[in-house]
């Protein structure tokens, strides 16, 4: 079972709807990472927050907005999206996001997006 | 650069039958390759971890290899299973910042 929480699930909205997706965890992970998935490809890095701070931004479009209100939460703030953007967004955290030999990811269940 | 090739792309099986996966990787420095596996519309789940020190490890009906030599890894499925069926997805942390995906291997297992 995945200690990553995401809510929604599903979310279906428009192109001028404001939505967020939001992700929980309680592993005590410093490092929470969100990535965009596509129909049968790997998930693609979007960014990563470091001790409640973002450390990588993959050159996302200013419509995704991510925001960390704690150590524990991690939001990602959505407006003016495209059908384009319609994906599964995964949530992930890890121990860290710098050295440490046994670093791993852990996955969330993901959230569907669709954009009409 | 940093890369995880997979092998095959996609693989269809019968019901009981075994296979294995392959993971071909660059990454360096190498830190642990751990292998996913994906339900279609799900997140991935952790099926084993390797670190550079070990050369096999199992997990059910789930077996991993990993040569560090010559950086490959190999993830054996035993007496396959429906719900096998998913997408496996090798990921090799490089004990920096970087989590590097490999493309995945699509299996289908018919009755």
């Amino acid at each position: 079972d995945t200690e990553v929480t995401q809510t929604p699930k599903h979310l279906v909205m428009g192109m001028t709807n404001k939505k967020s997706l939001k992700c929980e965890q309680h592993m005590g992970h410093r490092a929470m990472y969100w990535y965009k998935q596509k129909a049968k490809k790997p998930p693609e890095l979007m960014f990563v927050y470091s001790y409640e701070k973002l450390s990588i931004n993959e050159s996302v479009p200013s419509r995704f907005s991510p925001e960390c209100p704690n150590s524990s939460l991690l939001n990602l703030h959505l407006h003016a999206l495209q059908p384009e953007d319609s994906a599964l967004y995964l949530c992930a955290s890890s121990q860290v996001s710098g050295p440490l030999a046994g670093n791993t990811i852990y996955f969330g269940e993901g959230s569907w997006l669709t954009v009409v | 650069k940093n890369q995880v090739e997979q092998s095959p792309q996609s693989l269809i099986i019968l019901e009981g039958k075994n296979c294995t996966l392959q993971c071909n990787y660059t990454v360096s420095p190498f830190s642990n390759l751990r292998w996913y596996k994906q339900d279609t519309g799900r997140g991935p789940v952790s099926l084993t971890i390797m670190t550079f020190s070990e050369n096999t490890k199992s997990n059910g009906r789930y077996t991993a290899t990993l040569d560090a030599d010559t950086k490959q890894s190999s993830l054996h499925i035993t007496a396959s299973q429906l719900s096998d069926s998913a997408s496996y997805i090798c990921v090799v942390w490089d004990y920096g910042q970087n989590f590097v995906f490999g493309p995945g291997t699509r299996l289908s297992v018919l009755p």
